[in-house]
């Protein structure tokens, strides 16, 4: 079957470093793509993966190793603005369906 | 501002109803995806189009439809609601084809089924 694996949650402090896991089932997709969500927004785009490897964006990185059929998304210099919901996703190369993940709610204590 | 517009943005309506949502994408974009989020879901992918032929379909319900007009403008219709069709409705668009690149998303949709 298809199907993305994240923690339901996560808790971090200000300042620190938090990595959200995504483990995947699917035999062959495009690539890992990473969504953050605030609460009654639209989800907004932040990393893409299509080769293995880690790709940086400011204080976001993404990191993707198909043979460990896994990634994550790292975020570092934690500020308050980035509690919110953060998503994996991918497209599934058999059927070209999307799929996401449930969502990972990263909440951030002073 | 990611550029793609809906509307309306609330809908309430009963059982049994049938109502239509629209999505304007970014200036030049091709691609148009639609998505359904309910309370404490993830986003399930419904349908896609790009330059108004259908392109990939997800775990769309029959009683569910969508269409591109030539403008590229999009419209989601959905008949015979039923209490469990109430969630948010998301648009989003993007350049490409396939792959999973960069997709904007509009504002959404909430659909609340009485």
């Amino acid at each position: 079957g298809q199907s993305l694996e994240q923690p339901s949650e996560v808790t971090a402090v200000e300042g620190a470093i938090v990595q959200i896991n995504c483990t995947y089932q699917t035999s062959g997709f495009y690539g890992l793509s990473w969504y953050q969500q605030h609460d009654g927004g639209a989800p907004t785009f932040l990393s893409y993966n299509g080769l293995d490897g880690l790709e940086e964006t400011g204080r976001f990185s993404s990191f993707l190793s198909r043979s460990d059929s896994y990634g994550y998304l790292l975020l570092q210099e934690l500020q308050m603005k980035d509690s919110a919901s953060y998503f994996c996703a991918v497209r599934d190369r058999r059927d070209d369906k999307i799929i996401f993940g449930k969502g990972t709610r990263l909440h951030i204590l002073p | 501002d990611s550029g793609v517009t809906q509307t309306p943005k609330h809908l309430i309506t009963a059982t049994g109803q049938r109502v239509t949502l629209r999505c304007s994408p970014r200036s030049g974009d091709l691609s148009v995806y639609w998505y359904q989020q309910s309370l404490d879901q993830g986003l399930q992918f419904l349908i896609q189009y790009y330059n108004g032929e259908e392109r990939a379909k997800g775990n769309i319900l029959e009683r569910f439809s969508a269409q591109q007009f030539p403008d590229l403008h999009s419209e989601l219709n959905l008949s015979s609601l039923e209490l469990g069709d109430s969630a948010l409705y998301f648009c989003a668009s993007s350049v490409v084809s396939g792959g999973i690149h960069e997709q904007f998303f509009g504002p959404g949709t909430r659909l609340t089924v009485l």
